[in-house]
């Protein structure tokens, strides 16, 4: 069964913590991408970043970062030196060779200045 | 740019009562999703349409229907609405089967 798994419900940071946003994933299957999404508090969700099983790589985009690690079935989100602007419920997301996404529950993440 | 537009925005229905919700999106986009959002169950698709014409199920589709005559509209009908049907629906758009999701604002439905 595939299953996106992101065990932190609500996260609350001071501004300016580094924060990580952990999420696990289930598959059998060899090819597959992960996303991360925010769900800012307007409500519209924004697709941050995709990654495809055979690209390990850590990426880094200004103060974010995300970290696959496909011996952990794992793609952790850190947001360096958080700002109040970064307070939003973030997804993570599955998609297998087929057209349909699987999404986590979801982390509430609460940056306080 | 108005990217995807959801309509209504918000809506209150008594029990038995049928509505639809409608999307639009300008991007040309081949692929549309209806997704409903309920608290501590993230994201769980209800259909989705790889083209005009054409429609799936997804994850949840039992009460739920759509139509997809426009390749710009993908329309969600609720024929008789239960309060179990009481969430915010989202729906997104994608270019072929990336994963990248264009999302709309949702529209929030209450069911009494």
């Amino acid at each position: 069964a595939q299953k996106v798994t992101q065990a932190q419900t609500e996260i609350s940071v001071v501004e300016k913590e580094d924060v990580t946003l952990d999420c696990v994933y289930e598959t059998r299957d060899t090819t597959y991408y992960l996303f991360w999404y925010k769900q800012p508090p307007s409500g519209e969700l924004v697709f941050l970043i995709r990654r495809n099983s055979f690209d390990e790589q850590n990426e880094i985009s200004g103060r974010y970062s995300w970290n696959f690690q496909k011996s952990t079935s794992s793609f952790n989100f850190t947001i360096t030196a958080s700002q109040v602007v970064d307070s939003a419920v973030y997804f993570c997301a599955l998609k297998l060779d087929t057209d349909k996404l699987i999404f986590g529950t979801g982390t509430r993440l609460q940056v306080f200045p | 740019n108005a990217g995807v537009t959801q309509t209504p925005k918000f809506r209150v229905l008594k029990t038995g009562q049928s509505m639809t919700l409608l999307c639009a999106q300008d991007m040309n986009h081949e692929y549309m999703y209806w997704y409903r959002q309920d608290p501590g169950m993230g994201l769980r698709l209800i259909h989705y349409s790889v083209g005009e014409g054409t429609t799936a199920k997804g994850e949840v589709p039992d009460g739920y229907n759509v139509s997809r005559l426009k390749k710009q509209n993908f329309l969600l009908g609720l024929e008789s609405a239960a309060p179990s049907q009481t969430s915010v629906y989202f729906c997104a758009s994608s270019f072929l089967g990336t994963g990248e999701l264009f999302f709309g604002e949702g529209s929030r439905l209450t069911v009494l």
